[in-house]
Order: structure tokens, then sequence, then C-alpha cells
């Protein structure tokens, strides 16, 4: 059972270029979700899909950060312009809700460096 | 109202020992409670979680105490291994907002050997 997949898993560039972090979820989840970790800010949620639609996306920092979710097993962050200021891991995570509890599986994250 | 407050920033404890970090959350509209493992390079994996409804929860040698009128919930972790060296991440979630998770800020518990 293969988990929440993230590409790439280290990334460095250079100031001014374009990020695209991608991310497959795990089949049959229907919520997504991009988180941005870092030493100062911890976990934050940058924003969140339901079925593939954006539900709340006010943790996105500015304009440069916009995300898709085109069908229901990928979806992508993109950065542009990146600055270092943007270095962080980015998890991406799904979840199922049931009535168990809503457990969200994280990715292993992409790590950005932005120079 | 969306917070939720974790404390200490880091622990350090000898093995056999008793590790305990608390959370404490504003929102009463909170109704479930999770508890996050991350190791170096790994993404955050659920460990163990719990509903307003019980003030108790062990799974092994983990255990997660609850106090609903205080709005505080605890992860006691008995016997620590050099294992368990990782950063623990209390949550907290209401079921009408779907999945969206309110996070800690962490704890870095190193277990000395």
């Amino acid at each position: 059972d293969a988990g929440v997949i993230q590409s790439p898993r280290h990334e460095v560039t250079e100031m001014g270029q374009e990020v695209t972090l991608r991310c497959k979820p795990i089949s049959g989840h229907n919520s997504l979700f991009w988180y941005r970790q870092t030493m100062m800010r911890g976990l934050e949620l940058l924003i969140y899909f339901n079925n593939n639609v954006p539900i709340d996306d006010s943790g996105m920092p500015e304009d440069r950060f916009s995300a898709k979710m085109p069908n229901a097993s990928f979806s992508t962050l993109k950065i542009q312009p990146s600055e270092p200021r943007d270095s962080a891991v980015y998890f991406c995570a799904s979840s199922y809700r049931s009535y168990s509890g809503n457990t969200i599986y994280f990715g292993e994250g992409s790590w950005l460096t932005v120079v | 109202q969306q917070q939720v407050k974790q404390s200490p920033q880091s622990l350090i404890v000898q093995k056999g020992g008793i590790s305990i970090i608390n959370c404490a959350y504003e929102n009463t509209a909170f109704d479930y409670f999770p508890w996050y493992q991350q190791f170096p390079g790994k993404g955050p994996a659920l460990l163990i979680a719990i509903r307003p409804d019980v003030s108790e929860k062990k799974e092994g040698r983990f255990t997660i105490s609850f106090n609903k009128s205080a709005k505080q919930f605890s992860l006691h972790i008995m016997d620590s291994q050099p294992g368990d060296s990782a950063t623990y991440f209390c949550a907290a979630t209401e079921e009408t907002s779907g999945s969206r998770l309110t996070f800690g800020e962490g704890t870095q518990l190193t277990v000395n050997p």
C-alpha cells in the first residue's frame, strides 16, 4: 500500500526560479493538504482540498504560491518566483474522513533550498 | 481560538524514564485529538489519538490523558527508549471542518541511553 508520494524529494534552486512540487495522495482519500515546516514556524497548513476543490487557502503566504488539484490522484504546489525565505520542507498529506477519526497521512516531504 | 499550545519545546529523558508532553486548546468545538511522531527526514505519522468522551487512552507504552474541563491533554511515554527520540506534535480538529488539523508547535524528545 503506497503512501503519499511526493516529488522531488530534494530541490535546490536559484532565487527567482519557478519551483513545482508534486503530490500523489493515497488512493481513495478525498482530502489533500499542503503543509510547510520550518524551524521558526513549525508546521503550517498552506492549503487544503476536499474532493479536488480548494477549501481553505488562507495559509498560502502570498501570490507567489499557487496550488492545483486537477484530479483525485494529483496535486501541485508552485512557487514563482522563489525566494530564499521559501526554503523549507513542504509536506503533502491526505486523509479520508471516517467515524473513527480523521487520520492524516503525510508524505516524506520535499526539501526545498532557494539560494 | 484555533491555537493549540504545546510544551515543553524540548525534553531530555533518561532511558526507562517517563516522558510527558502537554497541550492546551481554546476551541471547545474540537472533538478529535491526535498525536503525531516525526523522525528526522520523515513526515509526521499518527501515533495515538483520543476523543473527548474518554479521559484516557493507552496503546502500549503511549498514553493520552484528556481533561475536557481544563481543555488540556497530554502524552505520556512510559519506559522511554532511545528509539522514541523524535519530534512529537499534538493536534486538534473539529468534524465540521473536515480533516483540517491544528498542530501544536512540537516537542523535540531526546532519550539518552
